[in-house]
């Protein structure tokens, strides 16, 4: 069975431009999060979403907005990307909410240059 | 702001060695995760401990959640090159998996490398 994917799997963009980074579930998987992970620290969390509804939100700013779509594949959005939103960007699936395991795809490697 | 602080950030040591690593936290947890992720890859879930007091063992590897479900260690017994990768802690504060509208918080992870 296929893991999560998530692509691209690298990006380099420009101050101040959009980036939409996408990513596909494992199968019979309905809960999607995206994490952020800045070269030398641990994962940061950005967005849950389970059944097309977001249903947790860390620490970021409105720059950053989140979908899940009818087949529960997601998509992270940023908005005027700053030099600091260069980071590996990792989604991650889970059966659900309660006792489900998240799943982690290699991520998205974004440089803000 | 809950906050997982690692110890230590990196360790080189002989591949047949015993270490352990540390995850501590002021704040209580729900649930304590570990991961390993190596480069170019997403972390990898090792266990998921729940009980204060809990040990698990995955073959040469045993994970400790401590009584007051704050800190957790990872020991790991005849360590061998393969146990390279970066190990993270990341904790829980609704039930047991993604952590529930407040996310995971992870720490900054033990860089482990084993040599032959």
């Amino acid at each position: 069975d296929a893991g999560v994917t998530q692509s691209p799997t690298h990006l380099i963009k420009t101050r101040g431009q959009h980036v939409t980074l996408r990513c596909s579930p494992i199968s019979g998987h309905k809960s999607v999060s995206w994490y952020q992970q800045v070269l030398g620290q641990g994962p940061q969390f950005i967005f849950q979403y389970y059944e097309k509804e977001e249903r947790g939100r860390g620490n970021f700013p409105d720059r950053f907005s989140a979908r899940q779509f009818p087949n529960y594949s997601s998509e992270l959005n940023v908005n005027a990307l700053l030099l600091g939103d260069s980071a590996l960007y990792l989604c991650a699936s889970s059966v659900g909410l309660g006792s489900s395991p998240l799943h982690f795809g290699n991520g998205t490697r974004l440089t803000v240059t | 702001t809950q906050l997982l602080e690692q110890s230590p950030q990196f360790l080189s040591i002989q591949e047949g060695e015993n270490l352990t690593v540390y995850c501590n936290s002021s704040s209580v947890f729900s649930s304590l995760q570990w991961y390993r992720q190596e480069p170019g890859e997403g972390p990898v879930l090792l266990v998921t401990v729940v009980t204060g007091g809990e040990v698990k063992k995955l073959k040469r590897l045993t994970f400790q959640f401590g009584d007051a479900r704050k800190d957790s260690s990872l020991h790991i017994t005849a360590a061998q090159p393969g146990d390279t990768g970066l190990y993270l802690c990341a904790g829980g504060n609704q039930d047991h998996s993604g952590g529930g509208a407040d996310g995971l918080t992870f720490g900054k992870g033990t860089h482990l490398i084993i040599q032959p």
